[in-house]
């Protein structure tokens, strides 16, 4: 079992929707959790940042920690066409002090 | 506000050689991580830098090796390739504990290994 599950995809939504994306884990030591978007052939670029369990919402995002359940999620709304892209969660112990460890990555798809 | 760079943008090795990739952190941090990300994979961490030194190490074998200047950029080391090491290597940088967490990514440098 890998550290980090999550879904590759890909996942398709028309424009407007609500996207939920997901990654669970198997270190319970892991207490800073991160969302990084990734287009074809780029760097990661972070998107949310979050430190042990709850909520947080910047913009049209928000992210989850459950670490009793050891679950993190990414909400997107309102979904626009140049939010296609991969999603990659990322976690570690240490935050940046620290190496990352990080899923597989979700390929998302916005239809028009 | 400069961001994290890297050098060069793709390069191409034959099997045995040797390669050095290059990062400068973003203004203001002082850390530099490399990882390496497979076709269709997520990254791998390879090690981080701090202070001109080592300080974590991924599941890498020894052919990986870097080095950190005192201006903060690095140099990442690959000897004896391997067609396997063909990836998209990327730097990130962070400031060090009490200053922030957050890393940030450079755009990459694309490795074939023929």
């Amino acid at each position: 079992q890998k550290e980090v599950e999550q879904d590759p995809g890909p996942l398709s939504v028309p424009e407007g929707a609500i996207v939920s994306l997901n990654c669970t884990y198997s270190n319970s030591a892991f207490q800073y959790f991160m969302w990084y978007r990734q287009y074809s052939r780029k760097g990661p670029e972070l998107l949310m940042y979050t430190y042990s369990s709850g909520n947080k919402e910047d913009g049209r995002f928000t992210a989850q920690v459950d670490k009793s359940s050891k679950y993190i999620s990414l909400f997107i709304r309102d979904s626009q066409p140049s939010d296609s892209a991969t999603y990659l969660c990322a976690m570690s112990i240490g935050g940046g002090a620290d190496g990352l460890t990080f899923g597989k990555g979700t390929h998302l798809i916005i239809q028009p | 506000d400069a961001g994290v760079t890297q050098s060069p943008t793709h390069l191409i090795k034959t099997r045995g050689q040797q390669v050095t990739l290059r990062c400068s952190p973003k203004s203001g941090h002082d850390t530099v991580s490399w990882y390496q990300q497979a076709l269709g994979q997520g990254p791998q961490f390879i090690f981080q830098y701090y202070e001109e030194e080592e300080r974590q190490r991924g599941n890498f074998p020894d052919r990986f090796s870097g080095h950190q200047y005192p201006n903060y950029s690095s140099e990442l080391n690959v000897n004896a390739l391997l067609l396997g090491d063909s990836a998209l290597y990327l730097c990130a940088s962070s400031r060090a504990p009490g200053g922030g967490y957050e890393q940030y990514f450079g755009p990459g440098t694309r490795l074939t290994v023929t």
